[in-house]
């Protein structure tokens, strides 16, 4: 059980174009999920807690109208990199808490981002 | 807010010897620690938590520790084999609210 997916596991795109990566919670409902983002070697950063039917809290230093993200259903985030540049490649995860338990969190095998 | 280190940065062990990863966190008011496993290029994977309501968690060769008092907790390993070589992270949860504040992590390296 608590089983997340991610989608699409890579992509390459180039710069000025916008990239959308969608994560699920596939057994589970989530009310809220997380995005993280991870440059080599180094730790989570979180980006911002989706909660389902809000708008999401964005960490500071992180730009909400860069990084969009939508928590529609109570097993889907969203998030798009919009005109996505070199600088936003990197590893991007997202976890999701798994509702009515206060703080288990479950990853997603990530998204690798190259902008070229 | 919640501050946590970790230590140490890298962690190189004997295969069968123990490993010992230790955290500190600033927020007396967390109340949730789990332990992470991240292998290269892989999700990170709950390997093991515990709550501010308990001092010690075992599971197989896995054991965290919780000193509230001093406010850390260390991951051990007991009886290391290769597949223990991952980067581990710990993390604090905050009373209010459900982020994790993650520590630098430690890579751990298990030799023949």
């Amino acid at each position: 059980g608590a089983v997340v997916s991610q989608h699409p596991s890579w992509v390459i795109c180039k710069s000025g174009t916008s990239v959308k990566i969608e994560c699920r919670s596939l057994d589970f409902q989530a009310t809220t999920m997380f995005w993280y983002r991870q440059f080599p070697k180094q730790s989570l950063m979180l980006m911002a807690t989706s909660n389902e039917g809000s708008k999401a809290t964005y960490e500071q230093g992180v730009e909400k109208d860069k990084f969009l993200i939508n928590h529609a259903s109570l097993t889907l985030s969203t998030l798009t990199v919009t005109s996505a540049h070199p600088e936003d490649s990197s590893f991007y995860i997202c976890s999701a808490r798994l509702a009515g338990v206060m703080e288990t969190q479950y990853f997603g095998p990530g998204t690798r981002l190259l902008v070229l | 807010g919640e501050n946590v280190e970790q230590h140490p940065s890298t962690l190189s062990v004997q295969e069968g010897d123990s490993a010992v990863i230790k955290c500190t966190y600033s927020d007396s008011a967390s109340n949730y620690f789990p332990w992470y496993k991240q292998e290269l290029g892989k999700r990170p994977q709950l390997i093991i938590d515990i709550r501010s309501n308990v001092g010690e968690k075992k599971d197989q060769r896995i054991a965290v520790t919780l000193n509230k008092t001093a406010k850390h907790f260390s991951l051990h390993i007991t009886e290391t084999q290769p597949e223990d070589s991952a980067v581990y992270f710990c993390a604090a949860r905050p009373d209010s609210n459900y982020q994790l504040i993650w520590g630098a992590g430690t890579k751990l390296i298990i030799k023949p």
